[in-house]
C-alpha cells in the first residue's frame, strides 16, 4: 500500500515564475491538504481539498492555487514566485469519512517537494 | 487565533536519558492535540493525539497528557534512544477533527547522544 507520494522532489525556479506540485493521496484516502513548511519553522496550512472543492484555505494569498481530480490527486499552483517562497511544501491526506479499512481521520504527509526560488 | 508554542530547541540529551517537550496551546472550543515527529529526509509522522481533556496519548514509550486546565500537552518519554533524534511538532485541530487544518508549533530539534 503506497503512502503519499510527491512529485517533484526538489526544484529550483527562478523570481516571477510559476511552479506547479503534485501530489498522490494514501490509497482510500478522499481529501488532500497542503502545508508550507520554511526552514526552520512548523508548517503552515496552505488549503485542503476535498471532492474537487476548496474547502478550507490558511492565510495565503491567491497566488497560491490548487487543484483536485477525479482519482483524488492534487496539485498546488504558486505563480509570481518571490524569495520568501523558498520552503518545503508537504502534502497530506485523509479520509473524510472512517470506515473498516480507514478508521482513523489522521492525515498522513508525503515526504515534501523543497522549492527554491533564485 | 489559534496557536501553539513549544519548547525552543535544540535539545541534545545522552542515551537514556529522561524527555521532556513542553508544548501549550490557544485555541477556542475542544480542539484535539497531536505530536508529530520528523525524521531526515522524511515527511511528518503522527507520534501520539488525544481528543479530549485528560485523555492521554502514547506511542513508541512517548507520553502526552491534554491538560485543558493548563492547556498543555507536553511530551515525556523515559528512556530516550539514538533512534528517537529528530524533530517533534506539536500540533492542533481546532474542530476536533484530525483530517481538518492542523496548526502546528515551531518544532523542537532532538539530539540523542550515545
Amino acid at each position: 500500500d503506497a503512502g503519499v507520494t510527491q512529485s517533484p522532489t526538489h526544484l529550483i525556479k527562478t523570481r516571477g515564475q510559476q511552479v506547479t506540485l503534485r501530489c498522490s493521496p494514501k490509497s482510500g484516502h478522499d481529501t488532500v491538504s497542503w502545508y508550507q513548511q520554511a526552514l526552520g519553522q512548523g508548517p503552515q496550512f496552505i488549503f485542503q481539498y476535498y471532492e474537487e472543492e476548496e474547502r478550507q484555505r490558511g492565510n495565503f494569498p491567491d497566488r497560491f492555487s490548487g487543484h483536485q481530480f477525479p482519482n483524488y490527486s492534487s496539485e498546488l499552483n504558486v505563480n509570481a514566485l518571490w524569495l520568501g517562497d523558498s520552503a518545503l511544501y508537504l502534502c497530506a491526506s485523509s479520509s473524510r469519512h472512517p470506515t473498516p479499512r480507514n478508521p482513523t481521520v489522521e492525515q498522513f504527509f508525503g515526504p515534501g517537494t523543497r522549492l527554491t526560488v533564485l | 487565533g489559534d496557536s501553539v508554542t513549544q519548547m525552543e530547541g535544540p535539545v541534545t540529551l545522552s542515551e537514556e536519558a529522561f524527555l521532556t517537550i513542553n508544548c501549550t496551546y490557544t485555541a477556542t472550543g475542544y480542539p484535539s492535540l497531536f505530536w508529530y515527529v520528523q525524521y531526515p529526509g522524511e515527511g511528518l509522522q503522527l507520534l501520539l493525539k488525544a481528543t479530549k481533556a485528560d485523555d492521554k496519548g502514547s506511542n513508541k514509550g512517548f507520553e502526552a497528557t491534554y491538560r485543558k486546565e493548563t492547556t498543555s500537552f507536553h511530551l515525556e518519554k523515559g528512556s530516550v534512544q539514538v533512534s528517537d533524534s529528530a524533530v517533534y511538532f506539536c500540533a492542533l485541530s481546532a474542530r476536533g477533527l484530525g483530517n481538518e487544518k492542523l496548526t502546528f508549533g515551531t518544532g523542537t530539534r532532538l539530539t540523542i547522544i550515545p
